[in-house]
């Protein structure tokens, strides 16, 4: 079991409010991802970081905004929330490893839900 | 344009048979695949990666398999589980980035009854 962590697991909240979805590792890993999921579709990346202060936007464009001051924390934030928000957020990061080859952990999930 | 594509989109198997799950990637250059096993509500957990020289490799019940030169993987599941129950996904990795970019696919939604 991947000791990453996020929180809430499930947020239900209305439009034009401020979020921000936590996301926690205790492995160390230097590179840390965020991806976006409807149901049924695959994963997409919307951020990633390399290290600290570190974040670049991923292949998917989003609304919200990733910070990395710590290691071990890797926060989304959406300043204000909308119904197309309405999503599952995965955070996930990655174990040093030969060229590709990586391992990569995901987190259990953020179910959001913007009414 | 790089691309994974997966099927059956869904199976309905009963406890005790096997089954197998179908990959088709276009992505390029190659690096690796994985497999992924996502409960509902949960993050997606690995099974296996497999580079381009691995032609098959196992995690107890699971057995995948890769043929590079057809762009096609396989996961067989063997004498099937309730717990197996999830979304299996495939994943391919380039090697054109220092990133190493990930293509997913939608999954494959697996049931199995009793």
């Amino acid at each position: 079991e991947a000791d990453i962590y996020q929180t809430p697991r499930y947020l239900v909240i209305g439009t034009g409010k401020k979020i921000t979805l936590e996301c926690s590792q205790t492995m160390g890993h230097d590179k840390m991802y965020w991806y976006q999921q409807d149901p049924g579709m695959e994963l997409h990346l919307i951020h990633y970081s390399y290290g600290v202060n570190s974040t670049e936007k991923g292949d998917l464009s989003s609304e919200s905004t990733v910070s990395r001051i710590r290691t071990e924390h890797f926060p989304l934030t959406l300043e204000s929330a909308r119904p197309s928000h309405t999503s599952q957020y995965l955070c996930a990061s990655s174990e040093p490893g030969q060229g590709n080859n990586y391992e990569q952990y995901f987190g259990p999930g953020t179910r959001l839900t913007v009414t | 344009k790089n691309q994974v594509e997966q099927s059956p989109q869904s199976l309905i198997i009963l406890e005790g048979k096997n089954c197998t799950l179908q990959c088709n990637y276009t992505v390029s250059p190659f690096s690796n695949l994985r497999w992924y096993k996502q409960d509902t509500g949960r993050g997606p957990v690995s099974l296996t990666i497999m580079t381009f020289s691995e032609n098959t490799k196992s995690n107890g019940r699971y057995t995948a398999t890769l043929d590079a030169d057809t762009k096609q993987s396989s996961l067989h599941i063997t004498a099937s589980q309730l717990s197996d129950s999830a979304s299996y996904i495939c994943v391919v990795s380039d090697r054109g980035s220092t990133l190493g970019r990930l293509y997913f696919g939608r999954g494959t939604q697996l049931t199995v009854w009793p």
